[in-house]
């Protein structure tokens, strides 16, 4: 069955250190990836997907993702984290073949940001 | 060009209550799909409509979740009797033609006591 991990639950960093959110997934062809971010009051966001092509894929706000199939994983990064980072992050997978229209995600990443 | 809205933004009842929970979808989206959050968990997919159409309901927990696209436009998603284990958030997106472009509303947080 198709799944999204993300084993990190919290992580704390301070500003202008750099990030990276973990992502795997299970899913047997190639898959189509996304992050997306929840700031507090907001809404779900996309930062960045991936459907093909180049596997280092560049999204909004500085983020950029690395697919790497042979350890099925998908990792948010970002150089140099900014107070306003501070928010949840989602990793998801979809849609599937058989008309299945949907998103599978993860269970979050919930990023705190120390001055 | 307005966002996908969702109404109410915050709900708070009993159990046992009825809530209906609105989306307003991006005008011209097809798609209409509806996702909750509970407990800190991952996000879940409840069900997507095609115009008024239920596309796929596989997600939606039990029949007490009754979901309505009237009309092909906004939708209501009605919970009757709400029970504890339905707090969360509950998430709605549209989209023209698939998931992958779909937009998020901001969510309705529902609090069951």
């Amino acid at each position: 069955a198709q799944s999204v991990t993300q084993p990190d639950i919290h992580i704390t960093v301070s500003e202008g250190a750099s990030l990276e959110l973990r992502c795997n997934y299970s899913y047997g062809a190639t898959p189509y990836l996304f992050w997306y971010v929840q700031s507090p009051g907001q809404g779900l966001q996309l930062l960045l997907k991936y459907f093909s092509g180049d596997t280092l894929v560049q999204g909004i706000k500085g983020f950029e993702a690395e697919f790497k199939r042979s350890q099925s994983s998908f990792n948010l990064r970002k150089p140099s984290v900014h107070w306003s980072d501070a928010a949840e992050y989602f990793c998801a997978v979809g849609p599937f073949s058989g008309g299945y229209n949907k998103l599978i995600f993860g269970a979050g990443t919930r990023l705190a940001v120390h001055p | 060009e307005a966002g996908v809205t969702q109404f109410p933004s915050h709900s708070v009842i009993e159990k046992g209550q009825t809530v209906t929970l609105r989306c307003d979808p991006i005008s011209g989206h097809d798609n209409l799909y509806w996702y909750r959050r509970v407990m800190g968990k991952e996000i879940k997919f409840l069900l997507h409509f095609v115009k008024e159409s239920k596309q796929d309901e596989s997600g939606m927990p039990n029949n007490r979740f009754l979901a309505e696209r009237t009309g092909g436009t906004y939708s209501t998603l009605k919970v009757q009797p709400a029970e504890l284990e339905d707090s969360g958030v509950y998430f709605c997106a549209s989209s023209q033609v698939r998931v992958t472009e779909a937009f998020f509303g901001q969510g309705t947080r529902l609090t069951v006591v």
